[in-house]
This record gives C-alpha cells, sequence and structure tokens, in this order.
C-alpha cells in the first residue's frame, strides 16, 4: 500500500531533551516536506526537500534540523525542544517539487512540558 | 511571500444546503492550487487541484475553478452532505521553488 508512514504518533517530552519524529515514504517520490499544524495558524511548512541531499528551509524553521541521506526517510530532528513546539507535525511527499499533490502521513501530536 | 487566504470558519450548514468557501491568494509566477480535507484523526488528502488559469478541478461533486484575474480558488458544492463534516485547506506550490503555503483551515459542519 502506497503511504507515508511516521513514528511516533504521540509523544511527549520535556523541554531540552533532544527527539526524533521519522518520516518514510514507499512511493519514490522525490519531494517530502514537513508541517506543523497549530489551531488558528492553519499548516505551516517547516522544512522540505526537493530531492536526496537536498534541503531548504519553509517558513517556520527555527529550532528544527533535517536530513534526507536517503530518497523515502525524512527525519524531523528537534535538538532542544520547547514548550512552543508543541504541535501537530506532519510529512507529506510527492512526486515533483509538490506541483503535484502532496501525500501526507497520520501525524505526530508531539507535547513539550 | 506567498500567501493563502480563507474564509473565517467555522461553516455550519444543513444537509443538501450549498457550499462555498472562499480562496484568495498572492504569489509569485504560476502557482499550482490545491484543496485538501482532513476528517477528525487524520492527516490531510487532496480533494481537487488545478494547476493553470481557467483550469477547473473537481472530486465527489466539489469544485473550485483558478481565476488568475481575482487571484482566487474559491471550492463549492451544489448540495453537502453529513459526511462532507471536516477542515478544509486551500493551499498554493511555487511552481519554481518547492516551497508550500496553505490557509488556515475552515472547519464545515453539516447537520441531518
Amino acid at each position: 500500500e502506497a503511504q507515508v508512514t511516521q513514528n511516533p504518533r504521540y509523544l511527549i517530552t520535556v523541554t531540552g531533551k533532544k527527539l526524533t519524529v521519522t518520516c518514510s515514504q514507499n512511493m519514490n517520490h522525490e519531494y517530502m516536506s514537513w508541517y506543523r499544524q497549530d489551531p488558528g495558524l492553519g499548516l505551516r511548512q517547516i522544512y522540505y526537500s526537493m530531492n536526496v541531499e537536498v534541503t531548504d528551509k519553509g517558513d517556520v524553521p527555527e529550532g528544527y534540523k533535517v536530513s534526507r541521506k536517503e530518497k523515502r526517510n525524512f527525519p524531523l530532528i528537534l535538538e532542544s525542544p520547547s514548550p512552543n513546539q508543541t504541535s501537530l507535525y506532519f510529512c507529506a511527499s510527492s512526486p515533483d517539487r509538490g506541483l503535484y499533490e502532496q501525500y501526507f502521513g497520520p501525524g505526530t501530536r508531539l507535547t513539550v512540558t | 511571500g506567498n500567501s493563502v487566504t480563507q474564509m473565517e470558519g467555522p461553516v455550519t450548514l444543513s444537509e443538501e444546503a450549498f457550499l462555498t468557501i472562499n480562496c484568495t491568494y498572492t504569489a509569485t509566477g504560476y502557482p499550482s492550487l490545491f484543496w485538501y480535507v482532513q476528517y477528525p484523526g487524520e492527516g490531510l488528502q487532496l480533494l481537487l487541484k488545478a494547476t493553470k488559469a481557467d483550469d477547473k478541478g473537481s472530486n465527489k461533486g466539489f469544485e473550485a475553478t483558478y481565476r488568475k484575474e481575482t487571484t482566487s480558488f474559491h471550492l463549492e458544492k451544489g448540495s453537502v452532505q453529513v459526511s462532507d463534516s471536516a477542515v478544509y485547506f486551500c493551499a498554493l506550490t511555487n511552481n519554481n521553488a518547492g516551497k508550500s503555503t496553505f490557509g488556515d483551515g475552515t472547519t464545515l459542519t453539516v447537520k441531518p
């Protein structure tokens, strides 16, 4: 089944404890992206990648890191999480630069206390 | 930068009512435009799209037309059902840069 998977789905952590949210797609897509969803703010793009080893900042990259060492994986790293990073995070992939539809993962709900 | 402005919600309609959710955008160049739908507890899924001016996207009775002159991509459906209750997002992707911009989302509730 074609899909985007994220792990974990739910995570509660404390301020400053490094964490990684994994994202994987099995559709051989070139493009992958991370978003955060907050009430009243819609979806905001954190980082995106148009191919392996190519990543670019979205609108809200501060406090996040990403890497794209393999085509199928695009992990999101929070080196020192803070409470303002409490949010619902979505990973997405697309065949070509996001011009085509993006396929979204199920989401990761992160709480930083 | 790019921006997407959606009609504020929430929107509550009775079954079989006509739906319009307004969406306007600002962008450089010629973006692709999308409507996504999010059901409770799920990720977003594509509802319809349009990639150039005057294109009409349609799916499941929903329609939207890419209007370059008014920079709009309004979502319409002639007769909504309870199962259409969800959050709807208007979005654009800049053709050259790969950046995507989403609206704030509009929550639709359809009552029997």
